[in-house]
């Protein structure tokens, strides 16, 4: 257990509907980010919140739409996803956002589109 | 593109063998270095890391790094290995200090044989 908890553990879901992934810290950290790992691919940084402001968006697709509402709460709402968007979805978190600092990961949501 | 590349896609030893995982990155500025490790069922959690000083880090269950600039490597070590060891490693690169923006390699697979 790192502290670092998501919701669902695993979806399944169709290309035309809408579903959100949930994160949540419970390490009083102030940076969260989104992670994408596909099978035989390294894990792709996809967003970056720092103190609720999000400070990276690496060229990700407008169908994945992030959300930060407080410094623990990290949400990814899905909208008509691809079937190559299937993958790992992983959550993690770090004390200030900064280059030398441990990112805690949750367990990942595991997503399946059809 | 910054990028960072692990040699070994699976690595299979038995146990009391001694472990060395290949990893190399592709950029000569500033970076700091991690190596995360992901148990079976298991988050993936941190191992060790370097930011600064000392180029031979030590991490935990004995496991250490050695940073060489000139040879862009930050290859994992441990001595003497356990079947307890088996997991995924994944090495990490943080890249000019950039917040928290970790490039990962694509990770190798280690079985160790009882």
């Amino acid at each position: 257990e790192t502290g670092v908890t998501q919701t669902p553990r695993h979806l399944v879901m169709g290309m035309t509907n809408k579903k959100s992934l949930k994160c949540e810290q419970h390490l009083g950290h102030n940076a969260m980010y989104w992670y994408k790992q596909s099978a035989k691919k390294p894990l792709e940084l996809m967003f970056v919140y720092n103190f609720k402001e999000q400070t990276e968006n690496n060229s990700v697709p407008s169908r994945f739409s992030p959300e930060c509402p407080n410094s623990s709460h990290l949400f990814l709402h899905l909208h008509t996803l691809q079937p190559e968007d299937s993958a790992l979805y992983l959550c993690a978190s770090s004390q200030a956002g900064l280059a030398e600092e441990t990112q805690y990961f949750g367990p990942g949501t595991r997503l399946l589109v059809l | 593109a910054q990028s960072v590349s692990q040699h070994n896609h699976h690595v299979i030893l038995s146990e009391a063998a001694s472990l060395e995982l290949g990893c190399n990155y592709s950029y000569g500025g500033t970076v700091n270095l991690f190596w995360y490790v992901q148990y079976p069922g298991q988050h993936l959690q941190l191992l060790l890391k370097y930011f600064s000083g000392d180029p031979l880090v030590k991490g935990i269950k004995g496991f250490e790094a050695e940073f060489i600039k000139s040879k862009f490597s930050f290859n994992l070590r441990k001595p003497s290995v356990q079947w307890s060891d088996t997991a995924e490693y994944f090495c990490a690169v943080n890249y000019g200090g950039s917040q928290g923006n970790l490039i990962f390699g694509k990770g190798t697979k280690l079985s160790v044989k009882p």
